[in-house]
C-alpha cells in the first residue's frame, strides 16, 4: 500500500515551453502533497506544499507563478513549469501524506526535466 | 526543525550490519526522528521511524540515546542494493515539513 506514481518519469522540452507533472496516490487519499526539487549532488529541496482544494503554499524563493501546482483531488497533484528554462532542469519528486495522524511521506519515484 | 548532523559517506561489507549514524541535539519533546533513503535516481523511501524508544521493523532497527540528541540506524545484514544516500530527519508532526539535509551516502561492498 501507499503507492504514489508520478508521470512523465523523464521529459525533454525545449525552452519557453510549459510542462506538466502529475503526481498520483495510487491507493490512498493524500490530504497533502509535497513537491521538492533535486539538482545532481543536491539533496532534496521543498518547492510547496498543497492541500487538497486550496492554494498551495510556496518556500521562500520558489515563484508561484512559474511553478504553479493544483491539487484539485485528494489523489492527484500537478506541478507545472512555466516557460522553462535550462536552469530549471532538475529532478522533480512529488510526496503524498493520507492525514494528520499518520506521519509518514510517501515519495513517486521522480521526474527528470532538461530543458534545451 | 532542529537541524541533523550526519557523516557524508560509509562503506559496509555485504552482509555485515550497517550502522548510521545522526546528531539532533536540538532536537525538542514532540519532534520524531525518520529515516528515508534514496537510491540513485529515484524517490526517497521511507525505511523507520521513533519519538523515544527503539523501533523496529522488517527493514530496520533504530536507536535513539536515552537523551534523544543522537540515533543510530541499523541494517542487520546489508545488501547490495542498500547502497543509497540515507537521510535522518527531525520531524515535528504539527510542522508536517520534511527538511532533508545531506544525508550518508551509505555504499555496500562485495
Amino acid at each position: 500500500g501507499a503507492v504514489v506514481s508520478q508521470h512523465p518519469s523523464r521529459v525533454i522540452c525545449k525552452s519557453g515551453t510549459s510542462v506538466k507533472i502529475e503526481c498520483r496516490s495510487l491507493d490512498f487519499q493524500a490530504t497533502t502533497m509535497f513537491w521538492y526539487r533535486q539538482f545532481p549532488k543536491q539533496s532534496l529541496m521543498l518547492m510547496a506544499t498543497s492541500n487538497e482544494g486550496s492554494k498551495a503554499t510556496y518556500e521562500q524563493g520558489v515563484e508561484k507563478d512559474k511553478f504553479l501546482i493544483n491539487h484539485a483531488s485528494l489523489t492527484l497533484s500537478t506541478l507545472t513549469v512555466t516557460s522553462a528554462h535550462p536552469e530549471d532542469s532538475s529532478f522533480y519528486i512529488c510526496s503524498a501524506s493520507r492525514g494528520a495522524e499518520y506521519n509518514e511521506q510517501f515519495f513517486g519515484p521522480g521526474t527528470r526535466l532538461t530543458v534545451l | 526543525d532542529a537541524k541533523t548532523t550526519q557523516p557524508p559517506s560509509m562503506d559496509c561489507a555485504e552482509g555485515r550490519a550497517a550502522n548510521l549514524p545522526c546528531n539532533h541535539s536540538t532536537i525538542s519533546g514532540n519532534e520524531y526522528v525518520y529515516w528515508y533513503r534514496q537510491i540513485h535516481s529515484q524517490g526517497p523511501q521511507y525505511i523507520i521511524h521513533g519519538l523515544k524508544n527503539n523501533e523496529t521493523n522488517e527493514m530496520a532497527s533504530l536507536i535513539i540515546t536515552e537523551d534523544r540528541k543522537s540515533s543510530t540506524l541499523i541494517l542487520p545484514h546489508a545488501t547490495l542494493r542498500d547502497t543509497a544516500v540515507y537521510y535522518c530527519i527531525v520531524f515535528s508532526g504539527s510542522a508536517r515539513q520534511l527538511t532533508f539535509g545531506s544525508g550518508t551516502q551509505l555504499t555496500v561492498l562485495p
